[in-house]
């Protein structure tokens, strides 16, 4: 079946350093949507993507669609300890339905 | 009401009993949907609903039922609980033109 593959699992970052996460399709998406889930928290919308080479950016968060609607990337400048958490992205395929990656977890140094 | 509430918030069950998940939104949402959420893990889908009345399959169905009987409630079904459906549970809904997905609070179950 079709799947979104997302690495890494995890990322360890000291505080002020860069974050980034990689989502891949088997097949072309119709969009990609970015989660934020706060530790015991709920998964909590962050942004959407449609066109082919699309990017987006909140505040220290760039988000990019690939030419082919088949990765994505999240990309966190000089994380914040508010970054912590696990970051989703999910895929709508050709049937309307939204797959899911695995998540990334940020994980701030101490 | 304010968006999407589960209850309850948490609930440890006994093997073999049944339970059911409450989910309501008060977004006039088309879809509505039930993961599953393990540690470490990512989102599973358990059912969704595109529109009242009806209800599909997802990812994880076994052991699971839900109905729809009208836009704002969708409920989750255990009819027999086993120990494996320990997980967190989150509700979710969408409108269908923009497929953002809403998520409620959760709710936490353990099964012994």
């Amino acid at each position: 079946g079709q799947q979104v593959m997302q690495i890494p699992q995890y990322q360890h970052v000291q505080e002020g350093e860069d974050f980034t996460t990689y989502c891949n399709s088997s097949t072309t998406l119709s969009n990609i949507q970015w989660y934020k889930q706060r530790p015991g928290g709920h998964p909590v919308f962050l942004i959407q993507l449609v066109k082919s080479g699309e990017v987006k950016k909140q505040k220290r968060l760039t988000f990019q669609f690939g030419e082919a609607k088949k990765n994505s990337s999240l990309h966190i400048t000089a994380t914040q300890t508010t970054d912590v958490g696990t970051y989703f992205c999910a895929g709508l395929d050709s049937n309307y339905q939204l797959i899911w990656g695995a998540g990334t977890k940020l994980i701030i140094k101490p | 009401i304010a968006g999407i509430t589960q209850a309850p918030t948490s609930q440890i069950l006994a093997a073999g009993r049944r339970m059911t998940l409450r989910c309501t939104q008060d977004m006039r949402h088309n879809a509505m949907y039930w993961y599953r959420q393990d540690l470490g893990l990512g989102l599973r889908l358990i059912h969704y609903s595109n529109t009242a009345g009806t209800t599909g399959k997802g990812e994880v169905p076994d052991g699971y039922s839900v109905s729809r009987a009208n836009t704002d409630d969708f409920p989750l079904t255990l009819a027999s609980a086993v120990p494996s459906q320990t997980s967190v549970y989150f509700c979710a809904s969408s409108d269908k033109d923009t497929d953002t997905q809403y998520f409620g609070p959760g709710t936490r179950l353990t099964v012994l």
